[in-house]
């Protein structure tokens, strides 16, 4: 198993550019969650899916979109980045829905 | 809403000595609390998870209702220790599955 991956590694923006974060899992998990990592702030939840066709925001959703239509897959949108949005991404995967069990290994974005 | 502290920044300690890694939450029912790690250039682990009271790599957690704590301990703390450490809440049933992080732990442990 590949287990939780996500592309792309690194990116840089320009204010106001969109861009997907990708994320995929190969265990046929139904529980995914994408957060962000900011110094000083620890782990944020921006938005969590329980299963195919179904997701829900977290504490920080402004600014991201979701949308799940594959168990595997659970893309994260940036509508108009914005320089506050600049962080290091996490998607997460779990096969219950006591906590997180598996961690991507991190986009690191750039807003400039 | 639920909240998360570890009120330790950066914790360091030498090879050999007890650690502890102080986590405290807020929430007035039944909560799960976990403890994540993530080394340098790695990424997020679970260590443990309070409900199956188990011990990795030697590290235990007791969950105290009273204290509203769940601190992490380790009696003889290993180099390879050295990492950043959270502790993470959820609370609720069903298909609630908001996990709320503290800001982390760093910890390092010198020779």
């Amino acid at each position: 198993n590949a287990g939780v991956t996500q592309t792309p590694k690194f990116q840089v923006l320009k204010t106001g550019q969109s861009m997907t974060l990708q994320c995929a899992q190969d265990m046929n998990h139904e529980y995914m969650s994408w957060y962000r990592q900011d110094p000083g702030m620890g782990l944020r939840l921006i938005h969590y899916s329980v299963g195919a066709g179904i997701t829900d925001q977290g504490e920080v959703p402004n600014g991201y979109n979701v949308s799940r239509s594959t168990t595997e897959d659970f893309p994260l949108r940036l509508l108009s980045a914005a320089p506050s949005q600049t962080s290091v991404y996490f998607c997460a995967s779990s096969y219950s829905v006591k906590g997180v069990r598996y961690f991507g290994p991190g986009t690191r974005l750039t807003v400039t | 809403a639920q909240r998360v502290t570890q009120p330790e920044k950066l914790l360091s300690v030498f090879k050999g000595a007890p650690v502890e890694l102080k986590c405290n939450y807020s929430y007035s029912g039944s909560p799960e609390l976990f403890w994540y790690v993530q080394y340098s250039r790695q990424r997020l682990q679970l260590l443990l998870r309070h409900i199956s009271r188990e011990s990795i790599k030697g590290f235990t957690a007791d969950l105290n209702k009273g204290e509203t704590s769940f601190h992490l301990k380790k009696p003889f703390a290993q180099e390879e220790d050295s990492a950043m450490y959270y502790c993470a809440l959820q609370v609720g049933g069903g298909s609630n599955y908001k996990l709320t992080f503290g800001k982390g732990t760093l910890l390092t442990v010198n020779p």
